[in-house]
């Protein structure tokens, strides 16, 4: 069946340095944008960035923009999220998501990850 | 950016009541909003997409209606499994794709 699974989330310190991953399989990844959202207590559910199906496009939010980057490998079927300069208000959970069929670049995703747990604490 | 408010925050209903919730986006966003559902310790799940359309699978006792800033999400019937959290997404033009705050369902 179609899903996402996420990792590497952890504890990481401010300043530091985290790489998500999200693996996908029982669908055709490579025709697919996909995107990062995260879910914090105090901020709720946020879009972070979200990338073309070849990988040559993509969008951040402003407030990761210039510290986080997101990449795809179509060849494994992996979509990963690089965080740099991580700030405690980028604790949260992060999801991994995929839109309907035929969506495009729209946000309207039926198909997430269960989610990898991100804490940035010192 | 263009900001998204729900109301209310929280609401308790009884079973087989109707239960609406509102969703006003900042400025025009025509029809391009969803709805989600949110269960503890699960990813939301798409409800509805451009306002008013059901996603395949999904129970009919949902329906979103609007457009514009105006926006309504109801569950006709409310049942125990209906107990979440709700949250509405505008996706006008390009990113950010913005949700609103979120309206917690409980009986």
């Amino acid at each position: 069946q179609e899903q996402l699974v996420e990792s590497g989330g952890g504890l990481v310190k401010p300043g530091g340095s985290l790489k998500l991953s999200c693996n996908a399989s029982g669908f055709p990844f490579k025709i697919f944008y996909m995107s990062w959202v995260r879910q914090s207590p105090g901020k709720g559910l946020e879009w972070v960035s979200h990338i073309s199906d070849s990988g040559s496009t993509s969008f951040d939010a402003d407030s990761v923009r210039g510290r986080f980057t997101i990449t795809r490998d179509n060849s494994k079927n992996s979509l990963f999220l690089q965080m740099n300069s991580l700030r405690a208000e980028d604790t949260g959970i992060y999801f991994c998501a995929r839109a309907r069929p035929h969506s495009g670049s729209l946000p309207l995703w039926n198909l997430w990850g269960q989610g990898t747990q991100v804490i940035v604490s010192s | 950016d263009i900001q998204m408010t729900q109301s209310p925050s929280s609401l308790s209903a009884s079973v087989g009541d109707r239960v609406t919730i509102t969703c006003q986006a900042s400025q025009d966003i025509s029809n391009f909003l969803n709805w989600y559902q949110q269960k503890p310790g699960k990813p939301p799940k798409l409800l509805i997409f451009d306002a008013s359309i059901l996603e395949t699978g999904v129970t009919s006792r949902f329906s979103g209606s609007g457009s514009g800033t105006d926006f309504t999400f109801t569950i006709s019937s409310l049942q125990p499994e209906d107990i979440a959290t709700y949250y509405c997404q505008q996706y006008d033009h390009l990113p950010p794709f913005t949700f609103g705050p979120g309206t917690k369902v409980d009986v």
